[in-house]
C-alpha cells in the first residue's frame, strides 16, 4: 500500500535559519503531493501541492519539488519566522478521486527567536 | 467560498457512552467527505469517507460508525465509547469530480474519554 516517511522532530531552528523536512513516499501509480501545516489546536491547512513530476509547489515562502527519481517531495523555506512553528505533513494521494490521504507522522518544527 | 464546520470542538464522555460528531459543509455541491482521526503523538488514519448520501465506505473496523443523512453532512457516531477513542477528530472534503485532488480540513473536535 501506500506510506509516507518523514522525519519527526522535534526539530528546532532559530529564526531566520533555512529549513529542510524530507519526506520520501511510496505509492502506486503516479500520486498527487502535498504539504499540510497544522497549528496548535487547529485543523490542518493545505500549505502546497503537486500534481505531477518536476512540479514545484509554492506558498508563504515554503517550497517542495516533486522528484519522482527519488520518490522524494521536501519541504524548504529559506528563512524561517516564529509564526513557522506548527506541525508539517507530507501526505498523497494515488487513488481514483474518492480516496482518503495518506500521511505522514508529522514533524514538529519549533522556532526560536 | 467553501467552509466546513464541526461540532462540538471539545468533548469529554465516560466511557460506555454514546458519541455523535457532526460535521457540514457550505459553498460546495456534491463533495466527498471523510472522518480521520489523530491519535496524541501520531499521524493522522482515515477512518471513513463518502462520495454520496448514504454511502459510506470504512477503512478501519472499530466501533464507529458514519452516516450521510444530507449531501453536505457528515456524522461520526458510537454507541459505547472505548478509552482507545480519545483523540482529535477531523472531518474533510473534496471535490468529487476531480480525481488526485487536495482535501481541505475543518477545525476538528477533541474527544477525551474517561
Amino acid at each position: 500500500g501506500d506510506s509516507v516517511t518523514q522525519m519527526e522532530g522535534p526539530v528546532t531552528l532559530s529564526e531566520e535559519a533555512f529549513l529542510t523536512i524530507n519526506c520520501t513516499y511510496t505509492a502506486t501509480g503516479y500520486p498527487s503531493l502535498f504539504w499540510y501545516v497544522q497549528y496548535p489546536g487547529e485543523g490542518l491547512q493545505l500549505l502546497l501541492k503537486a500534481t505531477k513530476a518536476d512540479d514545484k509547489g509554492s506558498n508563504k515562502g515554503f517550497e517542495a519539488t516533486y522528484r519522482k527519481e527519488t520518490t522524494s517531495f521536501h519541504l524548504e523555506k529559506g528563512s524561517v519566522q516564529v509564526s513557522d512553528s506548527a506541525v508539517y505533513f507530507c501526505a498523497l494521494t494515488s487513488g481514483g478521486g474518492a480516496d482518503g490521504l495518506t500521511f505522514g507522522k508529522g514533524t514538529h518544527l519549533i522556532i526560536q527567536p | 467560498s467553501q467552509t466546513i464546520h464541526q461540532w462540538p470542538a471539545t468533548l469529554v464522555q465516560p466511557v460506555g457512552s454514546p458519541l455523535s460528531l457532526e460535521c457540514t459543509v457550505e459553498g460546495t455541491s456534491n463533495p466527498n467527505l471523510y472522518w480521520y482521526r489523530q491519535a496524541a503523538g501520531r499521524g493522522l488514519q482515515l477512518l471513513f469517507y463518502s462520495v454520496g448520501i448514504g454511502q459510506i465506505s470504512s477503512e478501519v473496523p472499530q466501533n464507529l460508525s458514519a452516516s450521510r443523512p444530507q449531501d453536505r453532512q457528515f456524522i461520526l457516531s458510537s454507541k459505547k465509547l472505548l478509552l482507545s477513542d480519545s483523540g482529535f477528530y477531523l472531518c474533510a472534503w473534496s471535490v468529487r469530480a476531480a480525481p488526485l485532488v487536495e482535501q481541505y480540513f475543518g477545525p476538528g473536535t477533541r474527544l477525551t474519554v474517561t
